[in-house]
């Protein structure tokens, strides 16, 4: 069964310091990763995904992920952080053997960066 | 332009009546969405409508009716809710089901509050 998992329930960060959010997954065959972020209040707002490719994908706002395949990760980052940034952060994976598409998602990462 | 609109914004209704939520998309996706979250938690899938039918049912309570009249629109009807049907209720769409590396946009949601 696929699954998603993020250790930090709040990351607090300085401004202008570098953010790291933290993702691990497990799923059997090729997994599709995803980045959502929800301000207060509000939907969720697609950030950035993984397919194939680069390890290293950008995404809006500034953020970046890395996918390591031998860690089964796929953390967030930044290399400046913004006060505007905080929000609740979510990761996700599509894909794998006898997956039905459905997006499973973490717990959620709240970030807070203070000025 | 990446847009799911929800109407209304917040509902608040009492257990005896009937209300619905509805959902918009303009960008030729065919499958669409309903979501339900709570407070600081990970969004859970409700339905899955893929070209304009039921194609997953997360074994949702029949109170909760979806129906999906065309393929730019989805509607969730509610009736005899509890107070514990409470939340965040979004709608969400992607290009197919099918295809797990196609991201899944979301609208901004709906308040439900039942007293």
């Amino acid at each position: 069964a696929q699954s998603v998992a993020q250790p930090e329930d709040q990351v607090n960060v300085a401004e202008g310091n570098p953010l790291t959010v933290k993702c691990t997954y497990s799923v059997s065959g090729n997994p599709y990763l995803f980045w959502y972020v929800q301000y207060p209040n509000r939907g969720l707002q697609f950030l950035l995904k993984y397919i194939t490719g680069d390890n290293l994908v950008k995404g809006s706002y500034g953020f970046e992920a890395e996918f390591n395949k031998s860690q089964t990760s796929f953390h967030l980052k930044k290399p400046s952080a913004l006060v505007s940034d905080s929000a609740l952060y979510f990761c996700a994976v599509r894909g794998g053997s006898g997956n039905t598409g459905k997006l499973i998602f973490g717990q959620g990462t709240t970030l807070q960066v203070k000025p | 332009d990446t847009e799911v609109t929800q109407t209304p914004k917040h509902l608040v209704m009492g257990m005896t009546n009937k209300k619905s939520l509805k959902c918009e998309q303009h960008m030729g996706h065919r499958a669409m969405y309903w979501y339900k979250q709570k407070a600081k938690k990970p969004p859970e899938l409700m339905f899955v409508y893929s070209y304009e039918k039921l194609s997953i049912n997360e074994s949702v309570p029949s109170r909760f009716s979806p129906e999906c009249p065309n393929s730019s629109l989805l509607n969730l009807h509610l009736h005899a809710l509890q107070p514990e049907d409470s939340a965040l209720y979004l709608c969400a769409s992607s290009l197919l089901t099918g295809s797990s590396g196609n991201t899944i946009y979301f609208g901004e949601g709906s308040w439900l509050t039942v007293v």
